[in-house]
């Protein structure tokens, strides 16, 4: 299985709206609703910010919200912080019962 | 919440086998999915492999004949075997819950460095 697609960065201005693309396939991403993003600071473990596309777990900011189409999921953040500042990673169930992350982007201010 | 504590070599020698246990906390093993992840320096996440509490597992096709996992209820924790380890292999190792249905990979250990050298 092939990682999942994403940019290798994005960067924005604080306040601004930015969004990360995450594209697999029909197997994947495009099979399911079960695309879950991943918010990971240098030497941190990774923290779930959306689940099933999107769907926010407790104590995350509406400021960060999922959606897909197709093949291809996103995450979208507004209002763009200082701690927004960091690597995020799409992940996916696929149709085998597996899972496969993305290629991760790193976010940062213009 | 849930709390999950990784533990094992932090080095490893080229050929041999890792092992690697992560000691869950703070709630049951029973009736959820538990997962390994990794993450070679200065790259992405690579998941490993899951099982469930009753035994069944699920490995990445492309580390199934080298990976094994098990777990023991009546410890609450469970573990990973990675064999024929190389520098390839050298990365952050993560355990991490997957939830009822393993849809989702929820709750993640602090991670382990395992470092693959002779």
């Amino acid at each position: 299985q092939s990682a999942l697609t994403q940019p290798a960065s994005v960067s924005g201005s604080p306040g601004q709206s930015i969004t990360i693309s995450c594209t697999g396939t029909s197997s994947d991403v495009g099979g399911h609703n079960f695309v879950s993003w991943y918010q990971q600071y240098p030497d941190k473990a990774p923290k779930l910010m959306i689940y099933d596309v999107s769907n926010r777990p407790s104590g995350v900011s509406d400021r960060f919200s999922g959606s897909k189409s197709g093949n291809t999921a996103s995450l979208t953040i507004s209002g763009l912080q200082s701690e927004d500042e960091a690597d995020y990673y799409c992940s996916s169930f696929t149709t085998s019962r597996t899972h496969v992350f993305g290629s991760g982007t790193k976010v940062t201010f213009l | 919440q849930v709390q999950l504590q990784e533990s094992g070599p932090g080095l490893v020698k080229p050929s041999e086998t890792l092992s690697l246990t992560c000691a869950v906390s703070a709630a049951s093993i029973g009736g959820f999915y538990w997962s390994w992840i990794r993450q070679p320096p200065g790259k992405g996440l690579e998941w490993i492999a899951y099982i469930s509490s009753r035994g069944s597992t699920t490995y990445n096709p492309s580390l199934k004949s080298r990976v094994t996992m098990s777990i023991d209820t009546s410890k609450n924790q469970f573990s990973l075997n990675l064999g024929s380890m190389t520098a390839a292999d050298t990365a952050v190792y993560y355990c991490a819950r997957c939830g009822e249905d393993c849809y989702t990979i929820d709750f993640w250990g602090q991670g382990t460095q395992v470092t693959v050298s002779s």
